[in-house]
């Protein structure tokens, strides 16, 4: 399996309070994602990232801010948590490899309660 | 990306072979099949993926038809651990920050 852990792996917090979710890699591939899973809507993106400090809006972006200052971490954060940002948090890396079919690895996820 | 098709759901018996089809009859030359599946709870698991040639690893293999409108994934000898939601994926080359696009899915039972 791909090295790809994070943390919290379970956080419940409250409405109006910040949120980090830590993704870390240890395969140095170049891509790391920020998806969310909701019942009735599969895995939607977030964020991706293509390099240290590059990054790019998914999907579904408002609400999230991202950041990447090392090859092995992206950080997902929620400035203000909502009830409508309880859901499960998956991360996934690719190697992004020019000319290659550039296979996604995903994390385990975080499962996040906002009350 | 191309669009898939998948029954929403499979029994099959532990140690006999679980074959899952794949309709993505759209699909273009240059995009692959790829599968995933994804374990209650857990992230998505990669289990292979194929352009035209059927395709073989530890986990599974693939049969791709050779107007490649449709694939079938064959899991050998399943177990109960492989009970989970099956993902069948059509993806083109050079996707690299592009999001996957999960389907329905078919939920596979492994039963003893």
């Amino acid at each position: 399996d791909a090295g790809i852990t994070q943390s919290p792996r379970h956080k419940v917090t409250e409405t109006g309070t910040p949120v980090t979710l830590r993704c870390h890699q240890t395969e140095n591939h170049r891509y790391m994602y920020w998806y969310r899973q909701d019942p009735g809507h599969g895995l939607r993106l977030i964020h991706y990232s293509y390099g240290v400090k590059d990054t790019d809006k998914g999907e579904v972006s408002d609400g999230y801010s991202v950041s990447r200052s090392k090859t092995e971490d992206f950080l997902l954060t929620l400035e203000s948590a909502t009830s409508s940002q309880t859901s499960v948090y998956f991360c996934a890396i690719s190697g992004g490899l020019a000319g290659s079919t550039d296979t996604q690895y995903f994390g385990p996820g975080t499962r996040l309660t906002v009350l | 990306d191309a669009k898939t098709t998948q029954p929403p759901s499979m029994d099959c018996a532990e140690g006999r072979a679980a074959n899952l089809p794949c309709n993505h009859s759209t699909i273009s030359g240059n995009e692959y099949v790829y599968w995933y599946r994804q374990i209650h709870s857990q992230g998505p698991q990669y289990i292979i993926h194929g352009l035209k040639n059927n395709e073989t690893n530890e986990m599974a293999s693939l049969i791709i038809t050779e107007d490649r409108k449709s694939s079938t994934l064959i899991l050998p000898h399943a177990t109960l651990r492989d009970t989970a939601v099956y993902y069948c994926i059509v993806r083109s080359l050079n996707n690299a920050g592009n999001m996957l696009t999960f389907g329905g899915g078919t939920r596979l039972m492994v039963k003893p």
